[in-house]
């Protein structure tokens, strides 16, 4: 069936550098993305979505790239912090408001 | 931002005993929730989504028998794993869409051990 990022590496960044955290989604009829963060023992925390009728958004810190053609998203952190490390998974959906299928996850681990 | 929260956070049960899980929309009416259960170092994986005043829609390989929900009022939905045993020990977490909003709002999750 589709899916939605089918690795889970480990990214680790010293602090301060830039993450970047990339997703590979293979459902075509996709029109919304979202990244989540989530901490050891707690729920996904939103941290940025996306139309699929754009190709980049900022938020604060943080910035999501959509390219359509290749089906990949990436989620682009800047200045690391410690507070950063956590699993960051991304989602989507076809319709928005509808199910999400979530990605399988990038463990992001940030050294001081 | 909107606040969803989940009751109980955790919860230890015997075998053949069963558990229900809350997921309480607290500032907003919700449409629709959904439940996913998430095993140690993987993916959240959708489990079914819950429409007030109608049966919940169960995804492929899920036993509706097994993981009752009842989606009663706007901000209220819940989850009760029947007869469990220890491969139903997982973090099941709840996300909730408002009426008004339709973006998914997250439980805190809520981590079921059987013994």
């Amino acid at each position: 069936g589709e899916s939605v990022g089918l690795h889970l590496p480990t990214l680790s960044v010293q602090e301060g550098d830039n993450s970047i955290i990339n997703c590979a989604y293979s459902n075509s009829a996709s029109d919304y993305f979202i990244w989540y963060k989530q901490e050891s023992g707690k729920g996904p925390q939103f941290i940025i979505d996306i139309r699929s009728n754009m190709d980049k958004r900022q938020g604060q810190r943080v910035t999501v790239l959509l390219n359509k053609t290749v089906k990949h998203l990436s989620l682009q952190i800047a200045a690391t912090q410690p507070g950063d490390s956590a699993v960051y998974f991304c989602a989507e959906n076809e319709e928005y408001g509808n199910k999400l299928v979530f990605g399988a996850g990038t463990i992001l681990r940030v050294k001081s | 931002g909107a606040v969803v929260s989940q009751h109980p956070s955790w919860v230890i049960c015997k075998s053949g005993t069963s558990v229900k899980i809350e997921c309480r929309s607290l500032d907003f009416q919700a449409t629709t929730m959904f439940w996913y259960r998430q095993f140690p170092k993987q993916s959240l994986m959708l489990m079914a989504t819950s429409n007030e005043g109608s049966k919940a829609t169960y995804e492929q390989g899920v036993e509706k028998d097994k993981f009752l929900i009842n989606h009663a009022s706007l901000t209220l939905s819940t989850l009760t794993v029947t007869s469990a045993h220890p491969e139903d020990s997982s973090f099941y977490i709840c996300s909730a869409n408002s009426v008004a909003n339709t973006e998914a709002f997250f439980g805190q999750g809520t981590r079921l051990t059987v013994v």
